[in-house]
């Protein structure tokens, strides 16, 4: 079985317009963190925003914010305000275990995010 | 603040060689993992390095081994090379003790292998 899925391959949005990138997850581990990461055509993957399984609210950094939803194992990305160069690949990872288990990441697929002018 | 660098950044390999991939980790880091990313697909952890030790391994054959150095640097040698190595080979660093338990990443060395 996936543990992490990403079901939307491709995604478009109007710029200044906000988009929901979607996340399933699925782990037995009651300590893990949930990552999303952008990826430009460059390829390194750049860090977005962080939500641990213990933490009561929902992350935001700047223009991203995570909707956290644990019952439903759910970790969708919200980018409000969208711009041009928020254009490339978006990738849902999972840490399984407390952070030390940091450095083994279980990514989805990711989605493709295209912002029109 | 140096962030994880990688080298080299492109290289063309033919069946049956061998490759070694290097990574310098963020200052501060004492932590280094390495990913294979496919065209079109997510990253997949190899395996990674604290303490000069390989702490954890992913899915990967013994083709694939590595290295890190007191001074926190990695390598990522690949022998016996197939066709279906080819892809972008990603390095990323941490501090084993950090709450978040984030990942730097490096922008990657592209391997083709002909």
């Amino acid at each position: 079985a996936q543990k992490i899925t990403q079901t939307q391959p491709g995604m478009f949005v109007q710029e200044k317009e906000a988009v929901t990138l979607d996340c399933t997850y699925d782990t037995s581990d009651p300590s893990y963190g949930l990552f999303w990461y952008k990826q430009p055509s460059s390829g390194e993957m750049i860090f977005l925003i962080y939500q641990g399984s213990y933490d009561q609210q929902n992350a935001t950094e700047g223009r991203y914010s995570l909707n956290f939803q644990k019952a439903r194992k759910s970790a969708n990305l919200v980018i409000s305000a969208s711009q041009l160069g928020d254009s490339a690949m978006y990738f849902c990872a999972m840490r399984e275990g407390p952070p030390s288990n940091t450095g083994k990441l279980i990514f989805g697929q990711g989605t493709t995010l295209q912002v029109k002018p | 603040d140096a962030g994880v660098t990688q080298s080299p950044t492109h290289l063309i390999k033919t069946r049956g060689q061998q490759v070694t991939l290097r990574c310098s980790p963020k200052s501060g880091h004492d932590t280094v993992s390495w990913y294979q990313q496919a065209l079109g697909q997510g990253p997949q952890f190899i395996f990674q390095y604290y303490e000069e030790e390989e702490r954890q391994r992913g899915n990967f054959p013994d083709r694939f081994s590595g290295h890190q150095y007191p001074n926190y640097s990695s390598e990522l040698n690949v022998n016996a090379l197939l066709l279906g190595d080819s892809a972008l080979y990603l390095c990323a660093s941490s501090l084993v003790w950090e709450s978040k338990g984030e990942l730097f990443f490096g922008e990657g060395s592209r391997l083709t292998v002909l």
